[in-house]
């Protein structure tokens, strides 16, 4: 079946620095998100790509559709320790089945 | 209060018991869905209904069941709980009129989390 590989699994940084993750696949996606969970909560939408290519920023985060339609990548810009959670990308398919990838866990060292 | 609401939020059962997951949603939205999270493995999708008269299996539906009772409600059904259904339970939400099509906008419950001893 159709499946999203996410990467890193877990992150560990320090406050300030900036952060990266992505996801590919194998298969062609419609649409791209990015959502973020934290702790005891449900997954929340940061960030939604609706067109190969396209480049979208919320705040400090910074999103890209990438051109094949396979892959989507996830920047944080100088993390502060509530960017702490789980990431998770996800993608909607010809299907019209919403795949989500396994997480990035993102840890924040003081 | 919260727009898409899970019950019970936590919920601790014996092997071979029948469980029921409830959830309802304010937010007006067509679709629903329930969605599994264990460590590791991300959200995998249970089951999906995109209107009252529409059920469909999503990635691992083998050992559950749902009812859309009304637009507002979906129950997820465990008929004989076993260990490794342990897991926490979302709902989600989507509203079709948005975009006229899946584009993955989910909203989430809160969760809940059950055990299976």
């Amino acid at each position: 079946g159709q499946q999203l590989n996410q990467s890193p699994q877990s992150m560990f940084i320090q406050e300030g620095e900036d952060v990266s993750m992505n996801c590919t696949s194998s298969s062609i996606f419609n649409t791209w998100l990015w959502y973020k969970q934290d702790p005891g909560e449900g997954p929340v939408l940061l960030i939604a790509l609706y067109k190969a290519g396209e480049l979208t920023s919320n705040g400090r985060l910074t999103a890209q559709f990438g051109i094949t339609r396979k892959d989507s990548f996830l920047n944080i810009s100088a993390s502060i320790p509530s960017d702490v959670g789980i990431y998770f990308c996800a993608g909607t398919s010809r299907d019209d089945k919403i795949i989500f990838g396994k997480g990035t866990r993102l840890h924040i060292l003081p | 209060d919260a727009d898409v609401t899970q019950t019970p939020r936590n919920r601790i059962t014996k092997t071979g018991k029948r469980i029921m997951l409830e959830c309802s949603q304010t937010k007006g939205h067509d679709r629903m869905y329930w969605y599994r999270q264990d460590p590791g493995l991300g959200l995998r999708l249970i089951y999906y209904s995109f209107d009252v008269k529409d059920i469909n299996k999503g990635e691992i539906s083998d050992g559950y069941s749902v009812s859309r009772q009304a637009q507002a409600k979906f129950s997820l059904s465990l008929e004989s709980a076993i260990p490794n259904q342990t897991a926490l339970y979302f709902c989600a939400t989507s509203d079709s009129k948005i975009s006229g099509s899946l584009t993955g906008e989910l909203f989430f419950g809160e969760g809940s989390r059950l055990t299976v001893l």
